[in-house]
């Protein structure tokens, strides 16, 4: 099965921190994504990354970066921490592109 | 970004009843997932397909691929408590976008025991 690991379920952080969720998938998948979700919205990307090194940028880029230096850890980064970035975030990977997308359980983030 | 025509967008039904859900696009897609998502948790995928008109079954569930490759189905037989939760589809075209998924706004379920 695949495991895809999120670093925290629940994070709470402050306004203009620095902010890092880590994810790790553990079956050599080539892509990897970054999602939010919030109620009434579904989930938005924020981030995919289709091979290592390598990004682009989803719906809704603005505010967050990324980073994948190893194949198995897609990183998303708030550079400065606004309350409207609190929400659910998801990091799925897949293998290919015409395979599904597998998630990890979510990081509830919490910005005050 | 585009969104699929996911609807209903809540059901609350009786235990033991049958659950129908769509997804409609504006698009050609090549695959059609369900996703399933507990509260608290991440999604997680019920079928897959492929194929134009490709009818698929996960126990209980029933999913077919529309013959116009423009919308997707998804039944529940006989639910169950457990069977509540929040439903996704999503759909991918191959071309300039094949590797992001479109999403629809899901369907929340509420089972009455």
């Amino acid at each position: 099965d695949v495991k895809v690991t999120q670093s925290s379920r629940y994070l709470v952080k402050r306004t203009g921190e620095k902010v890092f969720l880590e994810c790790v998938q553990d079956m050599d998948h080539e892509n990897m994504f970054w999602y939010r979700q919030d109620p009434g919205l579904g989930l938005r990307l924020i981030y995919f990354s289709y091979d290592v090194k390598m990004k682009e940028k989803g719906d809704i880029p603005e505010g967050y970066s990324v980073s994948r230096e190893k194949k198995e850890r897609f990183s998303l980064i708030l550079e400065s921490a606004s309350t409207n970035q609190t929400s659910m975030y998801l990091c799925a990977s897949r293998s290919y592109s015409n395979q599904p997308q597998h998630f990890g359980d979510g990081t509830r983030l919490s910005i005050l | 970004g585009q969104q699929l025509n996911q609807s209903p967008q809540s059901m609350f039904i009786q235990e033991g009843e049958d659950v129908s859900m769509n997804c409609t696009s504006s698009s050609i897609f090549n695959t059609w997932l369900w996703y399933k998502q507990d509260p608290g948790e991440g999604p997680v995928l019920l079928i897959a397909l492929y194929k134009a008109g490709e009818l698929t079954s996960n126990g209980r569930l029933t999913a077919q691929f529309g013959i116009t490759r423009k919308d997707s189905f998804l039944n529940i037989s006989a639910s169950i408590p457990s069977d509540v939760g929040i439903y996704f589809c999503a759909g991918q075209a191959r071309g300039g976008n094949n590797r992001k998924l479109i999403w629809g706004l899901g369907t929340s379920l509420a089972v009455n025991p």
